[in-house]
C-alpha cells in the first residue's frame, strides 16, 4: 500500500523553464511533508518542507504547495537550472517516521 | 561542519561473510535510522534509535541488526549476506521536536555481495 505516490518516474524540462512535479499521497495523519533531492551516489539532501497546516511554502527557487482536499502536493522550481538534474523524492512524516514516495527524475536540458 | 558520516563509502563482501558498516554524527541528534536503497528506489527504513531504544520495522529480515553504542556511532551489521542484499546503505538522523523532522542523510555506503 502505498501512501505516498509519485506517478512519474522521469521529467524533462528546459533549463530556465519552470518545473513540477507531483506527488499524491493517501494518508490523513501526516503531519509534514518533505522533499529530498539525490543525486548518484550520493545520500538524499533535504531540500524543502511544508507543514500539514500550511499550503504554501517559499524557499528562494523552490517553492512547495500542498492541496489538503486533494491530499496532493507539488514542487515549483523555477528557474529550472541544470544542478537540478536529480532524483526527487516526496515524503510524508508523522512524528520522527518518514515514508517516502519512488522518486521522480528531473532532467534539466540545456 | 555538523555531519554524518559513512565509512566505507564502498564495501566488497563474500556471500555468507558478516560485513559490519558503520555511521557517526556530529550532529548530536537523538534518533538515528539505517536504510536500504536499491537502483533508484525509495529508501526502506530498516530500523531505527530513537536514543537507546530500538525500533525494528517488521519486514527487516532477522539477518539485519543493529547496535549504538553511544549517541555518536551506530552500526549495521549483516550476519550472512546474500547477493539479494547488495544495495545501498543510508544513515540518517534527526532531532526530535525539530519543526519538520528533517533527517540527515551520510553519503552511503555502497555494498556489493559476490
Amino acid at each position: 500500500d502505498q501512501q505516498v505516490k509519485q506517478n512519474s518516474p522521469s521529467l524533462s524540462v528546459q533549463e530556465g523553464r519552470i518545473s513540477i512535479l507531483n506527488c499524491d499521497y493517501t494518508n490523513s495523519m501526516f503531519d509534514y511533508f518533505l522533499w529530498y533531492k539525490k543525486y548518484p551516489a550520493e545520500g538524499p539532501t533535504f531540500l524543502i518542507s511544508i507543514s500539514s497546516i500550511k499550503d504554501k511554502n517559499e524557499d528562494g527557487r523552490f517553492t512547495v504547495f500542498l492541496n489538503k482536499s486533494a491530499k496532493h502536493l507539488s514542487l515549483h522550481i523555477v528557474p529550472s537550472q541544470p544542478g537540478d538534474s536529480a532524483v526527487y523524492f516526496c515524503v510524508g512524516g508523522k512524528n520522527y517516521q518518514l515514508i517516502w514516495g519512488a522518486g521522480t527524475k528531473l532532467i534539466i536540458k540545456p | 561542519d555538523a555531519m554524518v558520516i559513512q565509512n566505507p563509502r564502498y564495501q566488497v563482501t563474500q556471500f555468507g561473510k558478516p560485513v559490519t558498516l558503520s555511521c557517526s554524527q556530529t550532529l548530536n541528534h537523538n534518533v538515528m535510522y539505517w536504510y536500504q536503497q536499491k537502483s533508484s528506489q525509495a529508501p526502506k527504513l530498516l530500523f531505527h534509535y530513537y536514543d537507546k531504544d530500538f525500533n525494528n520495522e517488521a519486514d527487516t529480515p532477522d539477518n539485519f541488526q543493529s547496535r549504538r553504542p553511544n549517541t555518536s556511532f551506530c552500526f549495521l551489521d549483516i550476519r550472512s549476506p546474500g547477493l539479494g542484499d547488495a544495495a545501498m546503505y543510508l544513515c540518517a538522523t534527526s532531532s526530535l521536536g525539530t519543526a519538520g523532522e528533517t533527517q540527515y542523510f551520510g553519503p552511503g555506503t555502497r555494498l556489493l555481495v559476490l
